[in-house]
């Protein structure tokens, strides 16, 4: 069964314009990671966040970690048609390291 | 550096057949795990390997298989091809044994007919 879940499933948007993607997850974790995958393409490592963090910020990517609500945030800042592709959050669960990925964020970015 | 490498990146098989899947872990990874990517279940976790040794299972059955050499590279094998196999299998390395961050290979494109 998927331990974190990506919503929306679909995303459009603008060039220039910030895109959030949200991901749930079920039970208590460790760490909490971005992947971004080009169609048909392997998975890229965009950022990790570890369950005592709130925040973290790379370059125009912005995660926040709510534990309470068993919830994470993914903000692109202004979006570029580049960033079309689809976002996977992956977490781990509570005594296994290994990552569970969601179904994940299409996201498309119209210049 | 090189990245995770795997190959072929496309292969067609019939079913009933068996097919192995290569991949070259970055230099300095020694942990290689494996995924199946398909539309309808998601990214699964198939196993990891570490030290010539298979470390975690998913839930696959055992038409499912890997091996890890000694210079870290790893295969994985399908025997008795399903339909239901026709998926993007990607490779991923990491440092160590539950290292945090795998890094990805380009995937190998699997469709059975």
């Amino acid at each position: 069964s998927q331990q974190g879940e990506e919503d929306p499933q679909a995303l459009s948007i603008q060039e220039g314009e910030n895109a959030t993607m949200n991901c749930s997850y079920k039970t208590s974790i460790n760490n909490l990671q971005w992947y971004r995958q080009n169609s048909g393409r392997g998975l890229v490592h965009l950022i990790l966040i570890r369950s005592n963090e709130r925040e973290k910020h790379s370059g125009r990517l912005r995660v926040t970690l709510d534990t309470s609500k068993k919830s994470s945030s993914l903000l692109i800042t202004a979006s570029r048609a580049a960033d079309t592709a689809s976002y996977f959050c992956a977490t781990d669960r509570g005594g296994s390291y290994i990552p569970t990925f969601g179904r994940g964020t299409s996201l498309i970015v119209h210049p | 550096k090189a990245g995770v490498t795997q190959t072929p990146r496309y292969l067609i098989k019939t079913r009933g057949q068996q097919v192995t899947l290569s991949c070259s872990p970055i230099s300095g990874h020694r942990s290689v795990s494996w995924y199946q990517q398909t539309p309808g279940q998601g990214l699964q976790f198939l196993f990891e390997y570490f030290s010539e040794t298979q470390r975690n299972k998913g839930n696959f059955p055992g038409r499912f298989s890997g091996r890890q050499f000694s210079n870290s590279r790893s295969e994985m094998n399908v025997s008795t091809l399903e339909l239901g196999d026709s998926a993007l299998y990607l490779c991923a390395s990491s440092r160590e044994l539950g290292g945090n961050t795998i890094y990805f290979g380009e995937g190998s494109w699997l469709t059975v007919v």
